[in-house]
């Protein structure tokens, strides 16, 4: 079956890192994704991986995927009040017919200044 | 901004009644794919089109339907709406160059539906 996780809730202070978590189920080819929703606007894609790849790091942001425990986290290095946000991560399969975004609930990250 | 756009932003309704989403995708991007997002759901995949055919169905209503037309843009048609239809309503368009071929989703604003 196709299950996304995270937990719910991350509270840091401006300046440390944050790291957001999720697991995923399915063991087929898969881009796994993440996206970001602030308040009352629409899902901005922030960064994705292909399972076939362990790491990605794109300016401040820092993917890891575990293959083995199907783990996937996002680091946000020095955390700013403007990354306040629900993050998702999503998963899709490559190459098959159907494109759809399995999400997770989401992780509400707050920052503390 | 993503590029997918969405109208209206928000809409206000009745029980019973019908409405009709509109979605506009990127520019030259053949998918087009509806997504609820509620309180207790979550987000959720709805259908998707390509390139002007049904191409995917997931958790959606047969209170709903949607179509893709000529040029690409998408509508999705709630009918006898119920206080539980209240949601995020999403579009997302991708390129999908081939049947075979998923490429990254692109997200529009939204639309907001509230059923009194």
């Amino acid at each position: 079956g196709e299950d996304v996780e995270q937990s719910l809730f991350l509270s840091v202070r401006e300046g440390d890192s944050s790291v957001i978590n999720c697991t995923y189920t399915d063991s087929s080819s898969t881009y796994l994704y993440w996206y970001k929703q602030e308040p009352g606007a629409g899902l901005q894609l922030l960064t994705y991986i292909f399972s076939n790849m362990d790491m990605k790091q794109d300016q401040r942001l820092t993917v890891l995927l575990n293959k083995k425990d199907k783990h996937l986290s996002l680091r946000i290095a020095d955390t700013q009040t403007g990354d306040s946000a629900i993050y998702f991560c999503a998963e899709t399969h490559y190459g098959g017919s159907q494109g759809n975004l399995i999400f997770g609930k989401g992780t509400k990250l707050s920052v503390k200044p | 901004d993503s590029g997918v756009t969405q109208t209206p932003k928000h809409l206000i309704t009745a029980t019973g009644q019908r409405v009709t989403l509109r979605c506009s995708p990127r520019s030259g991007d053949l998918s087009v794919y509806w997504y609820q997002q509620s309180l207790d759901q979550g987000l959720q995949f709805l259908i998707q089109y390509y390139n002007g055919e049904e191409r995917a169905k997931g958790n959606i209503l047969e209170r709903f339907s949607a179509q893709q037309f000529p040029d690409l843009h998408s509508e999705l048609n709630l009918s006898s709406l119920e206080l539980g239809d209240s949601a995020l309503y999403f579009c997302a368009s991708s390129a999908d160059r081939s049947i075979s071929r998923t490429d990254t989703q692109y997200f529009g604003p939204g639309t907001r539906l509230t059923v009194l």
